[in-house]
């Protein structure tokens, strides 16, 4: 059974403190590994997407990395706006999704 | 604004009753999913649809169930309701039937009394 686990469930960050959030997962077959983020009450917004280990994205100040267990999202002098829960999830050669159960960012002025 | 509208956006009723969801994904979008979100489980996949034909379930009850119509609008009809069923439940359209892009609505908070 594929499985999502997410680190840390929370985070508290000083404006322009970098940190790294962590997803560890177990997955029958790795069809590609998805990072969103989720403000509250709204509908997740896609960030990223990795298929292979070694692989990296970035976005502004996101960076996400994959390894053959676990992906890490990097923020780099995160900003207050980038205050959300940050959810990571596999999908299967099955096509079947798992979320994580997300790390809550707070980024402080 | 993702562009994916979902209707209605709260919803309260009683256990025992049957609801229907609508959603309506992104113009060109031949993918439809849906999703619950509750605060013990987090946010699960229930099912896809691409261009009308189911193509993926995951842990969807067999009192729920979903279509896709001509129109690629879909609903998701939800029945014998149960306390456990208050949730946020999200859907979410791509272009594709396997494309790593999707754009969620925002979503439909249903509670069960």
């Amino acid at each position: 059974e594929d499985q999502v686990t997410q680190s840390p469930e929370a985070l508290r960050l000083q404006e322009g403190e970098s940190s790294s959030l962590n997803c560890s997962y177990t997955v029958s077959g790795l069809r590609g590994l998805f990072w969103y983020r989720q403000d509250p009450g709204k509908g997740p917004e896609f960030l990223f997407t990795l298929y292979s280990a070694g692989e990296e994205k970035e976005k502004e100040r996101l960076k996400a990395t994959l390894t053959k267990k676990e992906s890490f999202l990097h923020i780099t002098a995160p900003k207050p706006e980038d205050s959300a829960t940050y959810l990571c999830a596999v999908q299967d050669y099955g096509q079947n999704f798992v979320f994580g159960p997300g790390t809550r960012l707070s980024v402080l002025p | 604004d993702s562009g994916v509208t979902q209707t209605p956006k709260h919803l309260i009723t009683a256990t025992g009753q049957r609801v229907t969801l609508r959603c309506s994904p992104r113009s060109g979008d031949l993918s439809v999913y849906w999703y619950q979100q509750s605060l013990d489980q987090g946010l699960q996949f229930l099912i896809q649809y691409y261009n009308g034909e189911e193509r993926a379930k995951g842990n969807i009850l067999e009192r729920f169930s979903a279509q896709q119509f001509p129109d690629l609008h879909s609903e998701l009809n939800l029945s014998s309701l149960e306390l456990g069923d208050s949730a946020l439940y999200f859907c979410a359209s791509s272009v594709e039937i396997r494309t790593d892009t999707q754009y969620f609505g925002p979503g439909t908070r249903l509670t069960v009394l």
